[in-house]
């Protein structure tokens, strides 16, 4: 696609409910990013994809944060038994390839979720 | 940990004044971005500045990379309404994790009519 796609932009979650926000990468990009940005934060790392390989998971808070992208594409992250301190906008982003020294992320327009 | 920390905070100005906003740390970066982030969207990147003392010009928007690649700068010449927003830097580490970008917490820009 042109962009990088995000679903639901909203997601309303009672807590303890477990949740799933999708990523659609441009076509074609190698590497995906997920990124978390709570409200009057700037955005940080919770995790990089090149291709299906997860390579980095360092970012994510507890084991209740699963990613995956199980065929190189369309990637998931999923929130398991989820509290209030999780709500934040999830921001997915994707490159051709790494990070380009001259380039930077292309990133979607993010997940907005609200634990009740 | 690597920390960017960015000020001010919260910017409110006249159409026609002029802006720098600034990106400081105690840590080198191999790379520093800027991103502009409006309500409801993801973050748009501006323009990312490699190389110590290096300096950027976008329109009415310079960027400038400290010599010791620690902090940066972006100036506003004449800003616009249509510059509102939010402005993050983010810093690309060096070595084999320059994908982990720190972001600092950003600057909010209103720029009234």
């Amino acid at each position: 696609g042109a962009g990088v796609s995000q679903s639901p932009r909203y997601k309303v979650a009672k807590r303890g409910q477990d949740v799933a926000l999708r990523c659609d990468p441009i076509s074609g990009h190698v590497s995906l990013f997920w990124y978390q940005q709570a409200l009057g934060q700037g955005p940080e790392f919770l995790t990089y994809f090149q291709n299906e390989a997860q390579l980095d998971k360092s970012g994510l808070p507890s084991d209740r944060f699963f990613a995956e992208r199980p065929e190189g594409s369309v990637s998931t992250l999923k929130i398991q038994r989820t509290q209030q301190e999780d709500s934040a906008v999830y921001l997915c982003a994707s490159t051709p390839g790494g990070v380009p020294k001259r380039g930077g992320y292309t990133f979607g327009s993010g997940t907005r979720l609200t634990v009740v | 940990t690597q920390l960017l920390e960015q000020s001010p905070q919260f910017l409110s100005i006249q159409e026609g004044e002029n802006l720098t906003v600034y990106c400081n740390s105690s840590s080198v970066f191999s790379s520093l971005q800027w991103y502009r982030q409006e309500p409801g969207e993801g973050p748009v990147l501006l323009v990312t500045v490699v190389t110590g003392g290096e300096v950027k010009k976008l329109k009415r928007l310079t960027f400038q990379f400290g010599d010791a690649r620690k902090d940066s700068s972006l100036h506003i010449t004449a800003a616009q309404p249509g510059d509102t927003g939010l402005y993050l830097c983010a810093g690309a580490p060096s070595g084999g994790s320059n994908y982990k970008l720190t972001f600092g917490k950003g600057t909010l820009l209103t720029v009234n009519p």
